[in-house]
């Protein structure tokens, strides 16, 4: 069965410090889609990434980044220079299939990230 | 108006109060999906529908009805709710079809239900 593991719950990070949000993910297909998703206090679910498990290399958007890491099924969110309005609930999610195109997406319990003025 | 829309933002209802959830896209996808998120729990799928079929139901309870009309909305029907049913219930779309589409889901802001 598929598994989304976020060991974190809070995390505090100094403004303009960059700060790594832990993921990983447990599933025997070798075709996945992993997805980070923030979630602000008004509660809107925001797309922020996306990693395909046949990526061969990281995705970043911005100042965000994914360090995918395969063989420890691992898909850490890096914020760089964090900003006031990045503190907000942020999610993994993994779905199977090419593009994540299978199945339903399974979510982690999230990492609530304060950041610091 | 774009991306994904939901109304009402809150509501409040009495447990014998029958009310509906709407949701609307404007991202031209073919599937949509109903969520539901209690504190302090991961999100959990209710409801898909793909190309306006229900693919998905996760063992909901009956006292929820989804309805798609069309590929562009998505209601949540409810009826005799309980007090434990109090969540943020979201809505979110996607394009299904597509090769080499990244089928990532966008979501509404949420209707913040609470149950007396």
């Amino acid at each position: 069965a598929q598994k989304i593991t976020q060991t974190q719950p809070g995390m505090f990070v100094q403004e303009k410090e960059a700060v790594t949000l832990d993921c990983t993910y447990d599933t025997s297909d070798q075709s996945y889609g992993l997805f980070w998703y923030k979630q602000p206090s008004s509660g809107e679910m925001i797309f922020l990434i996306y990693q395909g498990s046949y990526d061969e290399q990281n995705a970043t958007e911005g100042r965000y980044s994914l360090n995918f890491q395969k063989a420890r099924k691992s898909a850490n969110l890096v914020i760089s220079a964090s900003q006031l309005g990045d503190s907000a609930m942020y999610f993994c999610a993994m779905r199977e299939g090419y593009g994540g195109s299978q199945g339903n997406l399974i979510f982690g319990k999230g990492t609530k990230l304060s950041v610091k003025p | 108006e774009t991306g994904v829309t939901q109304t009402p933002r809150h509501l409040v209802m009495g447990m014998t109060n029958k009310k509906s959830l709407k949701c609307e896209q404007h991202l031209g996808h073919n599937a949509m999906y109903w969520y539901k998120q209690s504190a302090k729990k991961p999100l959990e799928l209710m409801f898909v529908y793909s190309l306006e079929e229900r693919v998905e139901n996760n063992s909901v309870p009956s006292r929820f009805s989804p309805e798609c009309p069309n590929s562009s909305h998505l209601f949540l029907h409810l009826h005799t709710l309980q007090p434990e049913d109090s969540a943020l219930y979201l809505c979110a779309s996607s394009q299904e079809i597509g090769a080499g589409v990244v089928h990532e889901q966008f979501f509404g802001p949420g209707t913040r239900l609470t149950v007396l």
